[in-house]
């Protein structure tokens, strides 16, 4: 299983965009990355995910570098409600649709 | 229609309890997913279910049992739980289309307390 490595934990100025390193330089070629995110006690949410290409959706953009060993994750104009945690995941390939988090990082937006 | 909904969503069990958890989707997704999650800790797969039969157990304890009585409902039952099983339980369901990545959908979860 390729790791994801993530720092514990940002801040982010309300209404600036947010960055979201991600690690995982052991990611094999049909790996696809994904980024969820957890406000507390919530269920996790589903934000985007991608495989080579930058990729970009209604709540954010996802940057992932040539050689695919990391990514990042941007919040464009981060707001108040994005605070949570986000956890970014490489899927398992071969045995199903099964997630494993890594510890993600803690974001905090800032007034 | 993407939801996915819990029932309960607190419940509190003495050790010599019997008790289930109850997860519902109606997206027409064929895999469902049961996961554990301690504070402040991430999410812990526990079980995998792909077209109604069970394809992952991740060396769970036999005291959580869990069962997939249609495509749309996941029930986990739980017998003789420990304090340290109390955490908040999330179901999860997502298409399941071969190796092709599908996102999953998560409930709101079950936070459980066992006394």
């Amino acid at each position: 299983d390729a790791k994801t490595t993530q720092p514990p934990s940002m801040d982010c100025a309300e209404g600036r965009a947010a960055n979201l390193p991600c690690n995982h330089s052991t990611i094999s070629g049909n790996e696809y990355v994904y980024w969820y995110r957890q406000i507390h006690s919530q269920g996790p949410q589903y934000i985007i995910h991608g495989l080579k290409n930058n990729e970009t959706n209604e709540m954010a953009s996802l940057i992932i570098t040539e050689d695919r060993k990391s990514s990042t994750l941007i919040l464009p104009h981060a707001t108040l409600r994005d605070t949570a945690v986000y956890y970014c995941i490489v899927r398992v390939p071969n045995t199903g649709n099964q997630f494993y988090f890594g510890t993600g990082t803690s974001l905090t937006v800032i007034p | 229609d993407t939801e996915v909904t819990q029932t309960p969503k607190h419940l509190v069990m003495g050790m010599t309890n019997k008790k289930s958890l109850k997860c519902e989707q109606h997206m027409g997704h064929r895999a469902m997913y049961w996961y554990k999650q301690k504070a402040k800790k991430p999410p812990e797969l526990m079980f995998v279910y792909s077209y109604e039969k069970l394809s992952i157990n991740e060396s769970v304890p036999s005291r959580f049992s869990p069962e997939c009585p249609n495509s749309s409902l996941l029930n986990l039952h739980l017998h003789a739980l420990q304090p340290e099983d109390s955490a908040l339980y999330l179901c999860a369901s997502s298409q399941s289309v071969g190796t092709v990545s599908r996102e999953q959908y998560f409930g709101p979860g079950t936070r459980l307390t066992v006394t």
